[in-house]
């Protein structure tokens, strides 16, 4: 099961940022958190990770809470290429490991 | 670089027959992952190579699914027989030791 929870939904209007939210309040000290992202009919996207320290990268930025019980991934600027159904995973960083896939967010970034 | 690749992109059967999907991993990455979103749900690890060897098959469904990597570069998915629930969308991964995941398209599969 997925140790994480977001919102179903959220709506963004284009240029402006969109913050996705993510609790994780049984993430271990060892795990990290992942975002990806599915735009339609692709594979999975990754787009960022950390583990206890905030994170930008040309994509996004990850902000991880002092407690790491929660998380907000900012895309920006958000334009129309950006809807897509956004994955908070949390993940044991060793040889590999599985990802765990919930039900995500789906953002529409509208004009 | 090329990225992940699989084939076919769709593939639509009858219920009963056999179907192989094809993963190519980016080079040099020895990790190698199958995952699959059946209609309506989320997307499920099946299982985990590193170089030829079965590192995590705990998502395989049954042993209907058999996966293979000879030589540790690209695996196949062998469904046999399949059934209706095996319809779905079959995405491939793959990554350096420890590093982000790269997804491959994906192989749509239809059982009818």
């Amino acid at each position: 099961d997925a140790k994480t929870t977001q919102p179903t939904s959220m709506d963004c209007a284009e240029g402006r940022a969109a913050n996705l939210p993510c609790n994780h309040s049984t993430i271990s000290g060892n795990e990290y958190v992942y975002w990806y992202r599915q735009i339609h009919s692709q594979g999975p996207q990754y787009i960022i990770h950390g583990l206890k320290n905030n994170e930008t990268n040309e994509m996004a930025s990850l902000i991880i809470t002092e407690d790491r019980k929660s998380s907000t991934l900012i895309l920006p600027h958000a334009t129309l290429r950006d809807t897509a159904v956004y994955y908070c995973i949390v993940r044991v960083v060793y040889q590999g490991g599985k990802l765990i896939f919930g039900q995500g967010t789906e953002l529409s970034v509208k004009p | 670089e090329a990225g992940v690749t699989q084939f076919p992109s769709h593939s639509v059967i009858e219920k009963g027959q056999t179907v192989t999907l094809r993963c190519d991993p980016i080079s040099g990455h020895d990790n190698l992952y199958w995952y699959r979103r059946v209609m309506g749900k989320e997307i499920k690890f099946l299982l985990h190579f590193v170089k030829e060897s079965k590192q995590d098959e705990s998502g395989m469904p049954n042993n209907r699914f058999l996966a293979e990597r000879t030589g540790g570069t690209y695996s196949t998915l062998k469904v046999q027989p399949a059934e209706l629930e095996d319809s779905g969308v079959y995405f491939c991964a793959s990554s350096q030791v420890n590093n982000e995941q790269f997804f491959g398209p994906g192989t749509r599969l239809t059982v009818l």
